[in-house]
């Protein structure tokens, strides 16, 4: 089945300092990408779409100058955080819609747990 | 748009016993509808998902579920619940269209006891 590859499943990092996180669909070609915030006991609330090449779309209420999202291959994805601050500390999710099966075909990363102290 | 009611927080039971976790939604247009599984600290599972055809669909780990598009429901149920099916679970609708978004519940915690 398709493979969703997120990395890395936990970092933690110092407030003011940036960090990365990658989306590899491992099997098949992902021409949109989706990035999720979670909070503690609660669902997922989708940050922003990106589309392989273009800019991403933002969901109202998103920096999209603090979270920088890169969707520089049909493969890869990248999120990063600029300038992270503790209240940035989440878990991130990415998901990638694959070209075959439109109608149901999206597939979820495990997550990364970013802590910021 | 769609909107999706999860209408259980938190759902308590038996080892052994039978589970049902309630799903409504809300859509001006045709919809698929899925279940997630989420175990701490981890993505999302795909459980099972109607998107056309038989309105009742089984899923992995035993789970089924059933589209009832008079009362706008798709709640997931399993006869015997284990142990390991502790988990975070939530529904989740997207409309027919190419582009729609996942829009999820806010989830159903469900904890098996021994």
């Amino acid at each position: 089945g398709a493979v969703v590859s997120q990395h890395p499943s936990r970092v933690i990092c110092k407030s003011g300092t940036s960090v990365k996180i990658e989306c590899r669909s491992l099997d098949f070609q992902a021409t949109t990408m989706f990035w999720y915030r979670q909070f503690p006991k609660q669902s997922l609330m989708l940050m922003a779409t990106s589309n392989e090449g273009s800019k991403a779309t933002y969901e109202q209420g998103v920096e999209k100058d603090k979270f920088l999202i890169n969707h520089a291959s049909l493969t890869l994805s990248t999120l990063t955080v600029t300038s992270a601050h503790p209240e940035d500390s989440s878990f991130y999710i990415c998901s990638a819609r694959s070209r075959v099966g439109q109608s149901g075909g999206i597939h979820f990363g495990n997550g990364t747990r970013l802590t910021v102290t | 748009a769609q909107s999706v009611t999860q209408l259980d927080s938190q759902v308590p039971v038996f080892e052994e016993a039978p589970v049902e976790l309630r799903c409504n939604y809300s859509s001006s247009v045709s919809v698929y509808l899925f279940w997630y599984v989420q175990y701490p600290n981890q993505g999302l599972q795909l459980l099972l998902k109607y998107l056309s055809g038989s309105t009742l669909v089984k899923g992995i780990n035993g789970f089924e579920a059933e589209f009832n598009k008079s009362q706008t429901s798709f709640h997931l149920r399993k006869p015997s619940v284990h142990i390991s099916d502790t988990a975070e679970y939530f529904c989740a609708v997207r409309g027919e269209t190419s582009g729609s978004r996942l829009t999820f519940g806010e989830g159903t915690q469900l904890t098996v006891n021994p």
